[in-house]
């Protein structure tokens, strides 16, 4: 089945350092929504991103879809203690919503 | 606007038996969406059902099951529990393929 790989797994930043997590897959990728999850808590989400190419912005957060619809990226500038958390890309292919292994991180104050 | 409801929060079985999951969607979302979330990995894609039709299925034994009731609530359940299904449940509603609006999940251990 589809695989989708997140590096890196996991981030350590200092306050006002920015932040990027990859999303990765060997096969094509069709609708790329990303997710926030809290520790403790349940996904919550960011963005939807269709088109080849796109680029999304909200505040300090920036999401990109590659041109080849195989990788996409979600870079924070000058992170903040609220950024914590992990974050997921999830594809959906033929019916199903594969979640990517995520990228959790820590913000140092 | 209330948001996805899921009960119970929090559930313990034992190996063998069977258990039960229900989710209420946002109301006005008519696709309902199953995952199965381990400790340190992403939600695993179990079951989507769309005006109580399965629209698509993941990879799990036929020992999961679901179903979608007119209201657009929805049951898990899965038979024969092993120690390995303890996992936190989430549910997610949508209008169909757009943003999925996340339950606080049910977390189930299997002793």
């Amino acid at each position: 089945g589809q695989q989708v790989m997140q590096i890196p797994q996991y981030q350590h930043v200092q306050e006002g350092e920015d932040f990027t997590t990859y999303c990765n897959s060997s096969t094509t990728l069709s609708n790329i929504q990303w997710y926030k999850q809290r520790p403790g808590g349940h996904p919550v989400f960011l963005i939807q991103l269709v088109k080849s190419g796109e680029v999304k912005k909200q505040k300090r957060l920036t999401f990109q879809f590659g041109e080849a619809k195989k990788n996409s990226s979600l870079h924070i500038t000058a992170t903040q203690t609220t950024d914590v958390g992990t974050y997921f890309c999830a594809d959906l292919t033929g019916n199903q919503f594969y979640f990517g292994t995520g990228t959790s991180l820590t913000v140092i104050p | 606007d209330a948001g996805v409801t899921q009960s119970p929060t929090h559930l313990i079985k034992t190996r063998g038996q069977q258990v039960t999951l229900r989710c209420s969607p946002i109301s006005g979302h008519k696709s309902v969406s199953w995952y199965q979330q381990v400790l340190g990995q992403g939600p695993q894609f179990i079951f989507q059902y769309y005006e109580k039709e399965e629209r698509g299925r993941g990879n799990f034994p036929d020992r999961f099951s679901a179903r979608q009731f007119p209201n657009y609530s929805s049951e898990l359940n899965v038979n024969a529990l092993l120690l390995g299904d303890s996992a936190l449940y989430l549910c997610a509603s949508s209008f169909i393929d757009n943003e999925q609006f996340f339950g606080p999940g049910t977390r189930l251990t299997v002793l």
